[in-house]
């Protein structure tokens, strides 16, 4: 069965400071996509990255990066040097098919605070 | 251009009427999906159509829901005699050639049950 687990329910930190996010998940498939997304203050989700489960390679963007590693079935964030602006509600989402087609499971989400 | 729009924003209802709420794709994105999310909660799947078609329709709460797709284009959830445990944001993503691709969400109905 599909699971994904996100332990932190709420970090906070003091701007500046690195912060990683915490993504296991669960599958039968050899076959699927991980995800994050940010949920500002605002409400609307913000897709961040998209990975396949062929590719480990880890993946930076600016401030944010990635670590995939199937053999513990992680796929953490993390932020560097973070911004008052981080703070939101962190989702991390697992995308395989099923038996009915297809299906997304989201983590319950870990909410970042970044104080000034 | 133009992101996934929904309607309405805020919707109050009282118990045991019916809602419709309404999601407008991105264009051109063939897929698109329907999710829940209760107060201070994760999101919760309920169905997604590729194309006018939705495969799996399990993950609807209960016979009270319902969802449709017309032209490819705009869908409508609709819930039937609304109960307080409905209360919730709804919200609605689009993706471009079907299942596995990236989701773009809309900002979501914020839907309150008196």
């Amino acid at each position: 069965a599909q699971k994904v687990t996100q332990a932190q329910t709420e970090i906070s930190v003091v701007e500046k400071e690195d912060v990683t996010l915490d993504c296991v998940y669960e599958t039968r498939d050899t076959t699927y996509y991980l995800f994050w997304y940010k949920q500002p203050p605002s409400g609307e989700l913000v897709f961040l990255i998209r990975r396949n489960s062929f590719d480990e390679q880890n993946e930076i963007s600016g401030r944010y990066s990635w670590n995939f590693q199937k053999s513990t079935s992680s796929f953490n964030f993390t932020i560097t040097a973070s911004q008052v602006v981080d703070s939101a509600v962190y989702f991390c989402a697992l995308s395989e098919r099923n038996t009915g087609g297809f299906k997304t499971i989201f983590g319950a989400g870990t909410r970042l605070f970044v104080k000034a | 251009g133009a992101g996934v729009s929904q309607s309405p924003s805020n919707k109050v209802t009282e118990k045991g009427k019916d809602v419709e709420l309404r999601c407008d794709p991105i264009s051109g994105h063939t897929a698109l999906y329907w999710y829940r999310q209760s107060l201070g909660q994760g999101l919760e799947f309920l169905i997604y159509f590729q194309g006018n078609s939705a495969p799996d329709k399990s993950g609807l709460p209960s016979d009270r829901f319902s969802a449709e797709r017309t032209g490819g284009s705009v869908s409508t959830l609709t819930i039937q005699r609304t109960q307080q445990e409905d209360s919730a944001v709804y919200l609605c993503a689009s993706s471009s050639t079907g299942v596995l691709e990236t989701q773009y969400f809309g900002p979501g109905t914020r839907l309150l049950v008196l």
